[in-house]
């Protein structure tokens, strides 16, 4: 079975600094990897997503993510963040081109002024 | 073009009734996935539909069932609510080829009392 750890319930950060949300999954076969915002009152946006190939993936609104197969991890980064960016973020995993998608309990990201 | 579309947006219960929550998937998608998001969690796989028929399930009780219609339209329904259905429900939608992207609602907001 697939886990999703998302270790930091919180992250605050200021305007324009750089920002990573951690993530890291438990799975015996290989999976695709997920990143999704949900703004308050709104349902989930995919930010990116890794199935196969590079290992450095590039998402919407500047985000970004490495796979990193042997740290069994998906971070997310952003090199400047702004007050819009303010959100829940989660990551996911699936064991394949399926919807069964296993979320992680999610970040939240908070951009101070 | 209309994204996935859920309704109703809020509804409240009391324990022991039963609801139908109702969803259109994004023009073009076949097939529909439900997910429940507790507060301060992150999403639960339901069960998938597609072409009429439930293709995955989660681990969820049989309370929880579902339709699809041949239009691509799906229900959730919860028979004998419990107060810890009280969740926001997402209906989200694919497209025919698996690549792993689901396109959410806005959710359905249950209150059991």
């Amino acid at each position: 079975a697939q886990s999703v750890t998302q270790l930091d319930s919180q992250v605050p950060v200021f305007e324009e600094a750089p920002v990573e949300l951690r993530c890291n999954y438990s799975s015996s076969v290989s999976v695709y990897l997920f990143w999704y915002v949900q703004y308050p009152n709104q349902g989930l946006q995919l930010l990116l997503k890794y199935l196969s190939g590079s290992t450095l993936v590039k998402g919407i609104n500047g985000f970004e993510a490495e796979f990193n197969k042997s740290q069994t991890s998906f971070h997310l980064r952003k090199p400047s963040v702004h007050i819009s960016d303010t959100a829940e973020y989660f990551c996911a995993v699936s064991r394949d081109s399926s919807y069964k998608l296993i979320f992680g309990s999610g970040t939240r990201l908070l951009v101070r002024p | 073009d209309a994204g996935v579309t859920q309704s109703p947006t809020h509804l409240i219960k009391t324990r022991g009734q039963q609801v139908t929550l109702r969803c259109s998937p994004k023009s073009g998608h076949d097939t529909v996935s439900w997910y429940q998001q507790a507060l301060g969690q992150g999403p639960q796989f339901i069960f998938q539909y597609y072409e009429e028929e439930e293709r995955q399930r989660g681990n969820f009780p049989d309370r929880f069932s579902g339709h699809q219609f041949p239009n691509y339209s799906s229900e959730l329904n919860v028979n004998a609510l419990l107060l810890g259905d009280s969740a926001l429900y997402l209906c989200a939608s694919g497209l025919p080829l698996n690549t792993g992207e689901l396109f959410f609602g806005e959710g359905s907001r249950l209150t059991v009392l």
